[in-house]
């Protein structure tokens, strides 16, 4: 059954480096997302993706973040100044369209020392 | 930030019963409403969805109701099995937003007992 992919599974990096997260979505998919969550918290919307821009984001997604999707397969997100407030599971999603279910990534558990 | 709002933290019910986990929504705008469950360590996987032009969809074991009077829905998981015992979470869409974004509840922890 296709899966959305996503690595590392976990990174530690230090506060004020650059991470890439990295995320391979269903082949036949059109729309990319990214999630996070903060442990104890809710499930938060950060960004969704279509047509090689994004789509929709959220106040949580400021100038810190970026996504690309640099080739045919890949989806990434790009912090580019970690803050100890990023550590979270941030998961990846795709669906075929805006209104069919978004299927969901491993989750890559970044932790910001 | 309370859109969707999952009330009850923890359920525990018996395998073989009934299980019914309950969801409230407040934006009037969305139509399009899906149960996700989570295992500790893994993403969410999706289970079962409904719009909001149907008040019933039904999937196996799992059925979904829709009430948008009261802006509630619920899921019921007959006869439940030790494996369903995971986090359930609520999540729902508008329709007018162009990248479709889920709005989660807090999640439930279900527990099923042998």
């Amino acid at each position: 059954e296709p899966e959305v992919t996503q690595t590392p599974s976990h990174q530690v990096t230090q506060m004020g480096q650059e991470v890439i997260l990295r995320c391979v979505p269903i082949s036949n998919h059109l729309y990319f997302y990214w999630y996070r969550q903060i442990l104890g918290q809710k499930v938060e919307f950060l960004v969704s993706f279509y047509n090689n821009e994004i789509s929709e984001k959220s106040e949580i997604f400021d100038d810190q973040f970026s996504v690309e999707r640099p080739d045919g397969s890949n989806f990434t997100l790009k912090i580019r100044s970690t803050k100890l407030e990023d550590s979270a599971m941030y998961f990846c999603a795709s669906s075929e369209g805006a209104h069919f279910e978004a299927f969901f990534g491993q989750g890559t558990r970044l932790t910001v020392v | 930030d309370q859109q969707v709002k999952q009330n009850s933290p923890s359920l525990s019910v018996q395998e073989g019963r009934i299980s019914i986990l309950n969801c409230d929504y407040t934006n009037s705008m969305f139509d399009y409403f899906l149960w996700y469950k989570k295992y500790p360590a893994e993403g969410p996987t999706f289970l079962i969805s409904i719009s909001s032009i149907k008040d019933k969809n039904e999937d196996g074991r799992f059925t979904v109701f829709l009430n948008k009077s009261a802006k509630h829905l619920s899921l019921h998981i007959v006869p439940s099995q030790p494996g369903d015992s995971a986090v359930y979470f609520c999540a729902a869409s508008e329709a007018d937003t162009s990248g479709s974004r889920l709005t989660f509840g807090e999640g439930t922890q279900l527990t099923v007992n042998p």
